[in-house]
């Protein structure tokens, strides 16, 4: 079972930032946070992870709260593109390990 | 384009036929996982291979095998096909940084 949960779906102006949170608050010390997007039926994209920093890409920042047990994936200027599936993941820092997907988040750009 | 290559985009086959799918993980990456996409189960790891040895297996039937090969592409064999596995089939492949990135998937439609 995934160990995260997410906001079934969520809208958002084109243009403004969108924010997806993400619980999980039964995240171990050695885990990390992996966030996917997934755009009709188009094989998941990666956009992020982090341990415990906030990190930033070309694509999104992640933002996760210190005591660890949520975060935030902000898109910081949302566009038509960016309709997808979002999937909050954690997992193992140490070995190859597989993905547990679970339902994500439906974020929907709307102009 | 995440540099894993799918063949076949789409596959249509009649129940009871066996199917091959191919995956082409990108260049230097040692493990290839495989999943599943339905529409009522989401997306789940099927198997994983490691430099040519399986490493970890998840929702797989019987009916299905995988292997990967000396030069690293995979293969999954669907045999014994029903409805029930009409799916879109995804592989990932990694390095041992462990970040996995998504083909565009095989879509098997079973008839």
């Amino acid at each position: 079972d995934a160990k995260t949960t997410q906001p079934t779906s969520m809208d958002c102006a084109e243009g403004r930032a969108a924010n997806l949170p993400c619980n999980h608050s039964t995240i171990s010390g050695n885990e990390y946070v992996y966030w996917y997007r997934q755009i009709h039926s188009q094989g998941p994209q990666y956009i992020i992870h982090g341990l415990k920093n906030n990190e930033t890409n070309e694509m999104a920042s992640l933002i996760i709260t210190e005591d660890r047990k949520s975060s935030t994936l902000i898109l910081p200027h949302a566009t038509l593109r960016d309709t997808a599936v979002y999937y909050c993941i954690v997992r193992p820092a140490s070995g190859n390990t597989p993905l547990v997907f679970g339902k994500g988040t439906r974020l929907s750009v709307i102009a | 384009d995440s540099g894993v290559t799918q063949t076949p985009k789409h596959l249509i086959t009649a129940t009871g036929q066996r199917v091959t799918l191919r995956c082409s993980p990108r260049s230097g990456d040692l493990s290839v996982y495989w999943y599943q996409q339905s529409l009522d189960q989401g997306l789940q790891f099927l198997i994983q291979y490691y430099n040519g040895e399986e490493r970890a297996k998840g929702n797989i039937l019987e009916r299905f095998s995988a292997q990967q090969f000396p030069d690293l592409h995979s293969e999954l064999n669907l045999s014994s096909l029903e409805l029930g596995d009409s799916a879109l089939y995804f592989c990932a492949s990694a390095t041992n940084q462990e970040t996995q990135y998504f083909g565009p998937g095989t879509r098997l439609l079973v008839l």
